[in-house]
């Protein structure tokens, strides 16, 4: 049962361009959401991450967003630079305070020059 | 540097045989969680500590698999009798229980190969 869904395995956009990383999940129970960034061969690197109290919240470049009726966030990369290259992992945790993350399968993310 | 350090960065060991995983988090952390990664697949958890308490433990975590954090700091992760089907990346993370949500900083994982 993969609670955290991240349907699109890639992803390519132009230098300069917006990107925009999708993740759905199913537990009504998760309330705290989370974006990390992954390159080969090393540990997963928090990026950003948003309450569910919020629908929105901004760190630099990077916008997340979330609907909660609809059980849907998405990543908002604007402008992509080629460093953004790398693969990126929609995160949950539940109320139940324990902070365990449950991830989406992740999303290949290629910034082209 | 006070990230979360993992060791070794790389195992291969033969299957059958034991092997353990070291993890030391953040210092000021009091959490500390382990997940597993495959190739294709997000993070998947394991267990986790509040101090030196294993709180939970994951369907993943067979008997062969045991984790201690034996005074509060660092932790290991043991599995015996290693099958190939344990190939993966372990991930260690830290996180502090001082505010309601907080996120979890990574170690760079162990990569474990079992031929």
């Amino acid at each position: 049962d993969q609670q955290v869904k991240q349907n699109s395995p890639s992803l390519s956009v132009q230098e300069g361009r917006i990107s925009i990383l999708n993740c759905d999940y199913t537990n009504s129970m998760f309330d705290y959401f989370l974006w990390y960034k992954k390159y080969p061969a090393e540990g997963p690197t928090f990026l950003i991450s948003i309450s569910s109290i919020k629908d929105k919240n901004e760190d630099g470049r990077f916008t997340v967003f979330l609907n909660k009726s609809a059980k849907h966030l998405s990543l908002h990369i604007v402008p992509s630079q080629p460093g953004d290259s790398a693969v990126y992992f929609c995160a949950a945790s539940a109320s139940d305070n324990t902070g365990k993350l449950i991830f989406g399968q992740g999303t290949t993310l290629q910034v082209k020059p | 540097d006070t990230g979360v350090s993992q060791d070794p960065r790389h195992k291969i060991t033969k299957r059958g045989q034991n092997v353990t995983f070291r993890c030391d988090p953040i210092s000021e952390h009091n959490r500390l969680y382990w997940y597993r990664q495959t190739l294709g697949q997000g993070p998947e958890f394991l267990t986790y500590f509040q101090n030196e308490a294993q709180l939970e433990k994951s369907r993943l975590l067979s008997d062969r698999f045991s984790a201690e954090r034996p005074k509060g700091s660092f932790s290991t992760l043991e599995i015996q009798r290693t099958e190939q089907g344990d190939s993966a990346m372990y991930l260690c993370a830290s996180s502090s229980r001082g505010r309601m949500n907080t996120e979890a900083f990574f170690g760079q994982g162990t990569r474990l190969t079992v031929v």
